[in-house]
């Protein structure tokens, strides 16, 4: 399947800090891109979707003041949190569609774990 | 009501033992599903999707329910490595297309 890589793996920031995650599609052109949010034993949330070119679209709650999505080549899309605090601790994972791969199948990230101290 | 729900378990299955899970589905009006497993502390991986019926790949059968809006993931001859959560991905429809839906996850634990 496609391949889709995120940076870092993991980070530990202090509160009140920015941190900034990239998300990238090696071996496929990605238009479409989404950020989950994952706490632990619950299941995957979808924080927004990010459209190359254009603004993204972000789920009911989801401040995107806080989170701030730029999608600005086909293959890069980065999610940075800003002011971060220790409710954002979570694990980040972004996934992305491959046009030639299917419909709606979706190959995800290896997903980025935050610490917010 | 959830859109999408499944029974957390866990599931504690002998080795070489079968197991099924079922996944359920509010919006009728979905077409496609998708198994994925998740490894502690690790993204999801697809393992199955399931357009019609239902699919089989090796010791892994997922079916469909579209009366019942339900699908299924059956496992035969467990192995140790088969622990993992299962979690069911519905894709949106309409103006929610592209969007997947989880579901909580279903935990299989795999025993010895």
């Amino acid at each position: 399947g496609a391949v889709v890589s995120q940076h870092p793996s993991w980070v530990i920031c202090k509160s009140g800090t920015s941190v900034k995650i990239e998300c990238r599609s090696l071996d496929f052109q990605a238009t479409t891109m989404f950020w989950y949010r994952q706490f632990p034993k619950q299941s995957l949330m979808l924080m927004a979707t990010s459209n190359e070119g254009s603004k993204a679209t972000y789920e009911q709650g989801v401040e995107k003041d806080k989170f701030l999505i730029n999608h600005a080549s086909l293959t890069l899309s980065t999610l940075t949190v800003t002011s971060a605090h220790p409710e954002d601790s979570s694990f980040y994972i972004c996934s992305a569609r491959d046009p030639l791969a299917g419909v709606s199948e979706q190959f995800f990230g290896p997903g980025t774990r935050l610490t917010v101290l | 009501r959830k859109e999408v729900e499944q029974d957390p378990g866990p599931f504690n299955v002998p080795e070489g033992a079968t197991v099924a899970f079922n996944c359920t589905y509010s919006n009728s009006a979905s077409q496609s599903f998708f198994w994925y497993r998740q490894d502690c502390r690790k993204e999801p991986k697809l393992l199955m999707s399931v357009y019609s019926s239902g699919n089989e790949d090796g010791r892994f059968t997922a079916q469909l329910n579209r009366a019942s809006q339900y699908i299924s993931l059956l496992i035969r001859d467990s192995k140790l490595s088969d622990s993992a959560t299962y979690l069911c991905a519905v894709p949106g429809t309409y103006d929610s297309w592209g969007k997947f839906q989880f579901g909580a996850g279903t935990q299989v634990v795999v025993t010895p």
